[in-house]
C-alpha cells in the first residue's frame, strides 16, 4: 500500500523563522515520485516541486528547499525566513502505481500560518 | 489553454438531490481523477478513469457515480446528496506514457449539502 503522513497537523511561526514540513511515505515501488503543494486560503492546488525516487539530491529554489532520504522515507520540506505571503496548507503527495493505475495518494495536509 | 476546468465552483444541495460535477481537460489526457478534500484529511481518491469509456473506484467511492463518456469529460454524479459529501472536489488529469508526465489539477468546486 502506499501512504504518506504528515504528522504536523498545524504549525505556526512569526515571520522570518525558519520553518521545517515532514513528510514521510511509504512504498514497495522502486520507481515512484514525490510532490509537494501549495493550497492558499483562495483554495487552489499549487505544484512546488517534483522529486523521482532516483534522485536523492536536495533542492533549493530560493527560500525554499527539499530534503529527500529514501533511507528514512521522507521527503521534508524548509522555508527560510518565512513570510506572511507563505501562509497556506501544503500537502505532500506519492505517485506511483496501484492496481495497475498511476495514481497520486495525498498527506493529510499541514496548515502553516506566519504571524507578522 | 484551459487546461482542467471545473464546473460549477459552488453549489449549495439540499438532502436527497441529486447533480452532477463536470471535469474537462483539452490537453488529450488518458487519466483523469476526482478527488474530495475534508479538513485534516487531504485530498481522497473518489474514482479515476484510464481512458474513455473505463473508470475505477477509489478510497472513497461510496454514494458517487462517475462517467467518461468522451476522453475530455469526467462527470462526477450524486444521486441522492448527503451531508457528509459536503466537501472541497478536485478533478485532475494526467497523460500516460513512459517518463513522468505531470498531473494537472482545476481549480476545484465547494459543495455544501445542508
Amino acid at each position: 500500500a502506499q501512504k504518506v503522513t504528515q504528522a504536523q497537523t498545524e504549525i505556526s511561526v512569526v515571520e522570518k523563522e525558519d520553518v521545517t514540513l515532514d513528510c514521510v511515505y511509504e512504498t514497495r515501488d522502486t520507481t515512484y515520485y514525490l510532490f509537494w503543494y501549495k493550497q492558499p486560503p483562495s483554495g487552489e492546488l499549487v505544484f512546488l516541486i517534483r522529486r523521482n525516487s532516483f534522485d536523492e539530491q536536495n533542492e533549493i529554489s530560493g527560500r525554499y528547499s527539499w530534503n529527500f532520504q529514501k533511507s528514512t522515507s521522507s521527503f521534508n520540506f524548509t522555508i527560510t525566513a518565512s513570510q506572511v505571503v507563505d501562509s497556506a496548507v501544503y500537502f505532500c503527495a506519492l505517485s506511483g502505481v496501484i492496481q495497475g493505475a498511476q495514481k497520486l495518494v495525498f498527506g493529510q495536509g499541514t496548515r502553516l500560518t506566519i504571524n507578522p | 489553454n484551459a487546461g482542467v476546468t471545473q464546473t460549477p465552483k459552488f453549489r449549495v444541495l439540499k438532502t436527497g438531490q441529486s447533480m452532477t460535477l463536470l471535469c474537462a481537460q483539452d490537453m488529450n489526457h488518458e487519466y483523469m481523477y476526482w478527488y474530495r478534500q475534508d479538513p485534516g484529511m487531504g485530498l481522497r481518491l473518489i474514482h479515476y478513469s484510464v481512458g474513455e469509456g473505463t473508470t475505477a473506484k477509489g478510497e472513497v467511492p461510496d454514494g458517487y457515480n462517475v462517467s467518461r463518456l468522451k476522453k475530455q469529460n469526467f462527470l462526477l454524479g450524486l444521486e441522492s446528496a448527503a451531508p457528509s459529501q459536503t466537501s472541497v472536489y478536485f478533478c485532475a488529469s494526467r497523460r500516460t506514457g513512459q517518463g513522468y508526465y505531470g498531473y494537472t489539477f482545476g481549480s476545484g468546486t465547494r459543495l455544501t449539502v445542508v
